[in-house]
């Protein structure tokens, strides 16, 4: 398989529910995000993390916590989430953190929390 | 605010029309700038992107020239197709702070036969 993979593709969950997102590139990247799509607004940066470490956080609330074990695997754990936070989710990667990279994208998660 | 605008849609056009979609960005430094292209139910695919002032991107007939003067990446495309309706963002990264990503809020491209 090859590219950027995202599991689940689709994720309904409850307020009290605790669920994970799971990402996998097979491209040998060294750098790996979250981003947040959402209905008529810009895509939103959550995470960022380059040779697994975090270097980035958007501000964004502690019920979304982000894993990166390995450089191929990116996780979204999440917990308490509100109906707000019903979204397309996509991972991405790219060779290095370096600005001038491309990002490559999963096919994203759509979740809808009840 | 975002740092990123392109202008809104729906775009609706018919086959073979010329395609622009304007996108202006406001960063300090040189960022590198991208077009993505999501596809109904896909994630987001690198069109093309720029890294310098006065580089031009292209791919699959669409072309971006990076305006430094202007400080746009304005999309382009001689002859759209239908197989070309999909949601384009522009995006920029870099500058000073090369770990921020910013994306527009996307322009929706609908081509009828």
């Amino acid at each position: 398989e090859t590219g950027v993979t995202q599991t689940p593709r689709h994720l309904v969950m409850g307020m009290t529910n605790k669920k994970s997102l799971k990402c996998e590139q097979h491209l040998g990247h060294n750098a790996m995000y979250w981003y947040k799509q959402s209905a008529k607004k810009p895509l939103e940066l959550m995470f960022v993390y380059s040779l697994e470490e975090r270097v980035e956080n958007n501000s964004v609330p502690s019920r979304f916590s982000p894993e990166c074990p390995n450089s191929s695997h990116l996780f979204l754990h999440l917990h308490t989430l509100q109906p707000e936070d019903s979204a397309l989710y996509l991972c991405a990667s790219s060779p290095t953190g370096r600005f001038t990279d491309t990002q490559y994208f999963g096919p994203g998660t759509r979740l809808t929390v009840l | 605010g975002n740092s990123v605008t392109q202008m809104e849609g729906p775009v609706t056009l018919s086959e073979e029309a010329f395609l622009t979609i304007n996108c202006t960005y406001t960063a300090t430094g040189y960022p590198s700038l991208f077009w993505y292209v999501q596809y109904p139910g896909e994630g987001l695919q690198l069109l093309l992107k720029a890294t310098k002032a006065d580089d031009k991107g292209s791919n699959k007939g669409f072309e971006a020239t990076y305006r430094k003067e202007t400080t746009s990446f304005h999309l382009e495309k001689g002859s759209v197709q239908v197989s070309d309706s999909a949601v384009y963002f522009c995006a920029r990264r870099g500058g000073y702070n090369f770990n921020k990503f910013y994306f527009g809020s996307g322009t929706k491209l609908n081509v009828k036969p």
